[in-house]
């Protein structure tokens, strides 16, 4: 059964939010929500990570409503180079990575 | 300071043949991991180290693959013998660990093809 179920794929365009949201309904309490961000030929590369409510970096802001069952990544203001994909996973230490959400931002 | 090091970034086998991969953690990493990534898919995990213990190895090939981590640093990856289906993407990535999420640091990886 998998931990997280993500969207295969969103298309946005230049200058608009994106909102990413994961389904993480079986969270552990001692489960992190860590975001990955993967461009063609390179590794994934760590975007943000929560436990609850909200958290914001210079790259993303991370919503965690009270229940924790889900968790949205919002994108400010894209570009052409935040096409990418984009992967939820949850857990302390448990780097099992979905199909994730393939983003195509458009000019 | 230097990323997650990982050689060759390619390499290409004729079928049966041996081939292994090597990882550089980061410095003062104690967990590391080792992925393959087929086109098109996220990454798969094969293997996870805390120092030198495989903790995780699960998804492992284990008629074929094999892992080692010596003295807790650097990490090989075999294949032996390949076939087809390995043609991958091979990742290695490592963390400081802890019970708290993951940050974890990827390399480059190797791109492997098998023919």
């Amino acid at each position: 059964l998998a931990k997280t179920t993500q969207p295969i794929s969103m298309d946005s365009y230049e200058g608009q939010e994106v909102n990413i949201t994961c389904s993480h309904n079986n969270i552990a309490t001692n489960d992190y929500i860590t975001w990955y961000q993967q461009f063609p030929s390179q590794g994934p590369r760590f975007i943000i990570q929560g436990y609850k409510t909200k958290v914001t970096n210079e790259v993303a802001s991370l919503f965690i409503p009270a229940d924790r069952k889900s968790s949205t990544l919002s994108l400010p203001r894209v570009s052409l180079s935040d096409t990418a994909v984009y992967y939820c996973l949850v857990g302390p230490d448990d780097m099992r990575f979905g199909a994730g959400t393939r983003l195509t931002v458009k000019p | 300071e230097a990323g997650v090091v990982q050689s060759p970034r390619y390499k290409i086998i004729e079928k049966k043949q041996p081939v292994a991969f090597w990882c550089n953690p980061i410095s003062g990493h104690n967990t590391l991991y080792w992925y393959r990534q087929n086109l098109g898919q996220g990454p798969e995990l094969l293997i996870r180290y805390e120092n030198e213990e495989a903790v995780d190895d699960s998804q492992l090939p284990k008629d074929r693959f094999s892992a080692e981590r010596l003295k807790g640093v650097d990490s090989t990856l075999k294949i032996q013998p390949a076939e087809l289906g390995d043609s991958a993407v091979y990742l290695c990535a490592s963390a400081l660990g802890g019970a708290r999420g993951t940050e974890a640091f990827f390399g480059q990886g190797t791109r492997l093809t098998v023919v």
